[in-house]
This record gives structure tokens, sequence and C-alpha cells, in this order.
């Protein structure tokens, strides 16, 4: 069965500095997705950065890197120089290929500090 | 650009009312649909998924249903509600592929039951 486990309930940095948010993974699959999503307080879920299980190279998005690691089923997001506006949750997700269910992690709430 | 809309924003019931939450999706044809349940401080549950007009998948039917009238609209129903239906509740919206499309997310519907 798939299960998404981010381990880090709650995360400090300091403005500017880089911070890197855990999520394991498992699945039997060989082919899935993984995502990460931003939750700020109001509520809004925002989509930042996908990574397919056979992409070969790590996923980027501005600011936002993936750290995939497939064989220890680990695909950790990486905020570099972290904002104050980076202040939310993050939610860590996978859907297997072929599938329509996708499956959140417990979330890590990230403070940045000024 | 595709736009998914999701009301009300917040809703206050008592128990054994009925409930009816709706989502429509802009700009795009023949999108995944799903609702998702978000307790206080958790993870995202997956409720009701549906690849088209008429098709609804339950992942935790309890007391609440989905429909599809039209392609783009999706719609959240109880009956009556209990008071553990209270939680933060989100329209998403994915292209029909598998696996590697991203969910598009509404900004929740805040259901307090009392």
């Amino acid at each position: 069965a798939q299960k998404i486990t981010q381990t880090q309930p709650g995360m400090f940095v300091q403005e500017k500095e880089a911070v890197t948010l855990d999520c394991t993974y498992d699945t039997s699959d060989q082919s899935y997705g993984l995502f990460w999503y931003k939750q700020p307080s109001s509520g809004e879920m925002i989509f930042l950065i996908y990574q397919g299980s056979y992409d070969e190279q790590n996923a980027t998005e501005g600011r936002y890197s993936l750290n995939f690691q497939k064989a220890r089923k680990s695909a950790n997001l990486v905020i570099s120089a972290s904002q104050l506006g980076d202040s939310a949750m993050y939610f860590c997700a996978m859907r297997e290929s072929g599938g329509f269910k996708t499956i959140f992690g417990a979330g890590t709430r990230l403070f940045v500090k000024a | 650009s595709q736009t998914i809309h999701q009301w009300p924003a917040t809703l206050v019931q008592p128990v054994g009312s009925p409930l009816s939450l709706e989502c429509t999706v802009e700009g795009t044809s023949n999108p995944n649909l799903y609702w998702y349940r978000q307790a206080a401080g958790r993870g995202l549950q997956l409720l009701f998924y549906s690849v088209g007009i008429g098709q609804i998948s339950s992942e935790v039917p309890q007391n609440l249903s989905a429909s599809r009238p039209q392609d783009r609209q999706f719609i959240l129903s109880s009956k009556k509600l209990l008071l553990s239906d209270s939680g933060f509740y989100l329209c998403a919206w994915s292209r029909p592929d598998r696996g590697t499309s991203p969910l598009h997310f509404g900004n929740g519907t805040r259901l307090t039951v009392t």
C-alpha cells in the first residue's frame, strides 16, 4: 500500500538560509509521481514541484528543488534563500502511475525567522 | 488558463442538517475531479474522485456522497451532518492523464458542524 511519511512536524529556518523538508514514501509500483504542495495560513493548496520516478535528474522550480533518492525512497524538498512568505505547511504527496488517488503526508510546518 | 471555484468559503451547520458544497472548473475539458477533507492540523484525506460525468469513486463513504452532473461541476452532499463531518473541504482537478498531472485546488470550504 502507498504511504507518505513526513517526520518533521515543525521546522525553523533563518531568513535567507536554505532548508530541507524530509519526505519518505512507500510503494510497490515502479512508476509513480511525487509532488510537493504549500499551504499558507489562508488554506489554499499550492502545487510547487513534481518528480517522476523515472526522471534521472532532480526537479527544480525556482528556489525549490527536490532531492530524489529512489533507492532510499526519499523525496526531500529543498528551499533555498528562505523568505518570510515561505512560512506555511508543506505536504509531500504521491500518485502511482495508472492510478487516480494522490495520497498526502501529515505535513511539516515551516517557520521562517527574520 | 484554468480556474477552479469552490463555495461557500465558510459554513456553520447544525447536526442533522443537509450539506451541499459545489465546485466548478473553467478552462479545461474532461478533468479528473476530487474532494478531499483536512482535519485541523492534519494531512488530506481523499473522499471522492471522478473521471467523467456520473462516474464517482468513493474512498470514505460514511454519510457523504458526491455527484458530477456536468463535466466541470462536482458536488459534495450529505443528508444529515454529523459532528465528525467538521473540517476543511478541498475540491481539486487534474488533467485526465494518470500519474503525472498535479492537483490544482480550490480555496476550500471550512465546515463547522455544531
